[in-house]
């Protein structure tokens, strides 16, 4: 059973900060994905990276893959109070045609 | 375009009772899934459908039955409601982008509580 692994599992930080949260396993995937929730609703894919090292970017968050694709991290710039929810990682290890395994998910508070 | 559609919102059942929740897309999506959310656990997977007539189990599909007679719909029954299936509950449907992993959109969920 592959586990990805997400901390913090809770974050509350003042607008303006930057901050980081990551997703880790000890499993390799073919690719990770990141999501958002916010309360009530379901999750919404941010972004799906699939090569090893590669680093995307979405306005003021980065999305890094580690080199041997077992992890990944998610940068907040300048963080606003737009951005507080639940972030999820996904992974797949073969496209994920028989699902996908989330993590636990990070709760960020934005405070204003 | 309506996405992904579920219904009811909320549903309260006693234990031993049986529903459906319905699930639909109009993206024309051929794969679908549904995950259940509980606190600590995270989003899991009881069963998916590569496509009409097509369904498998994923890791909790204990008490659960799903159809797939269309590509629109794809209903989750709850044969015996049972305390342990309350639960926040996730229909997605999925297209696959031509590499990487599937790109899962999610409904708003339905959120079920046993008795």
């Amino acid at each position: 059973t592959q586990l990805l692994e997400q901390s913090p599992q809770f974050l509350s930080i003042q607008e303006g900060e930057n901050l980081t949260v990551y997703c880790n396993s000890s499993s390799v995937f073919s690719s990770l994905q990141w999501y958002r929730q916010e309360p009530g609703e379901g999750p919404v894919l941010l972004v799906t990276v699939v090569t090893g090292g590669e680093v995307k970017k979405l306005k003021r968050l980065t999305f890094q893959f580690g080199d041997a694709r077992k992890d990944s991290s998610l940068h907040i710039t300048a963080a606003q109070p737009g951005d507080t929810g639940l972030y999820l990682c996904a992974g797949s290890a073969g496209g994920g045609a028989d699902g996908l395994t989330f993590g636990k998910g990070t709760h960020l508070i934005i405070q204003p | 375009n309506a996405g992904v559609t579920q219904t009811p919102k909320f549903q309260v059942l006693k234990t031993g009772q049986s529903m459906t929740l319905q699930c639909a897309q109009d993206m024309n999506h051929e794969y679908m899934s549904w995950y259940r959310q509980d606190p600590g656990m995270g989003l899991r997977l009881i069963h998916y459908s590569v496509g009409a007539g097509i369904t498998d189990q994923g890791e909790v599909p204990n008490g659960y039955n799903v159809s797939r007679s269309t590509t629109e719909d794809f209903p989750l029954r709850l044969l015996s409601a049972a305390p342990s299936q309350t639960s926040v509950y996730f229909c997605a449907s999925s297209r696959f982008p031509g590499q990487g992993a599937y790109e899962q959109f999610f409904g708003p969920g339905t959120r079920l509580t046993v008795l």
